[in-house]
């Protein structure tokens, strides 16, 4: 185990609604990418936050938006779910945002929308 | 942009060597990352290489070649728990995190 939280574990949403996802990163990392993947796919890039700023953002909509607060645990935000969203998002944490800081990931939350 | 390229999947007997391959393009390499992934569970880290040659970890070994754009895992000794998704991912130097092959689905037979 990695020492990277994420709640919940699965969830069920209906398009329209709103979803949060949380991430508690492993201690001493303050960084924390998060990522879509889908099934059969490998993890898209959403975004990531250093020392609470975010620090770089994928192709993903303004409706998909995030927080890291002062602990440097993490929250994703997606407004108005659509079908396409159902996915396993996965927070990775790291000790800064070189390439040789290696993310440790989380076990994902598996989000459905109806 | 980045493009990563792997096969979908592959099939080995147990005890034996299988290597996957992965070719990229990419405007800034910074960095080429294998992790493992069984299925529901989230990726671990297996290897990292950022400058050319072979880096050896037990039964893993992971190859890359900058100026070819390719890297391959190389797993010996097979075992059933080696079945899993292998995901290739790679860093340049224009983005904060990684970008993902989808990943090659290892199946061991015994």
């Amino acid at each position: 185990e990695t020492g990277v939280t994420q709640s919940p574990t699965h969830l069920i949403k209906t398009r329209g609604q709103q979803v949060t996802l949380r991430c508690s990163s492993q201690s001493g990392h303050n960084t924390v990418s998060w990522y879509q993947q889908a099934l059969g796919q490998g993890p898209q890039f959403i975004f990531q936050y250093y020392r609470e700023e975010e620090n770089g953002r994928g192709n993903f909509p303004p409706r998909f938006s995030g927080l890291q607060f002062p602990n440097y645990s993490s929250e994703l935000n997606v407004n108005a779910l659509e079908l396409d969203d159902s996915a396993l998002y996965l927070c990775a944490s790291s000790s800064g945002t070189g390439s040789h800081y290696e993310q440790y990931f989380g076990p994902g939350t598996r989000l459905t929308v109806t | 942009g980045q493009n990563i390229d792997q096969p979908t999947e592959m099939t080995a007997t147990e005890g034996a060597i299988v290597q996957i391959n992965c070719t990229y393009q990419t405007s800034g390499f910074n960095g080429l990352f294998w992790y493992q992934q069984h299925a529901g569970e989230a990726p671990t880290f297996l290897s990292y290489n950022v400058l050319d040659g072979l880096e050896e970890k037990g039964r893993f070994s992971s190859f890359l070649s900058r100026s070819k754009g390719y890297s391959y895992l190389l797993l010996k000794e097979l075992q059933m728990k080696d079945s899993a998704s292998y995901l290739c991912a790679v860093k340049d130097t224009g983005r904060r995190a990684l970008t993902f092959g989808s990943g090659t689905r290892l199946q061991v037979q015994p």
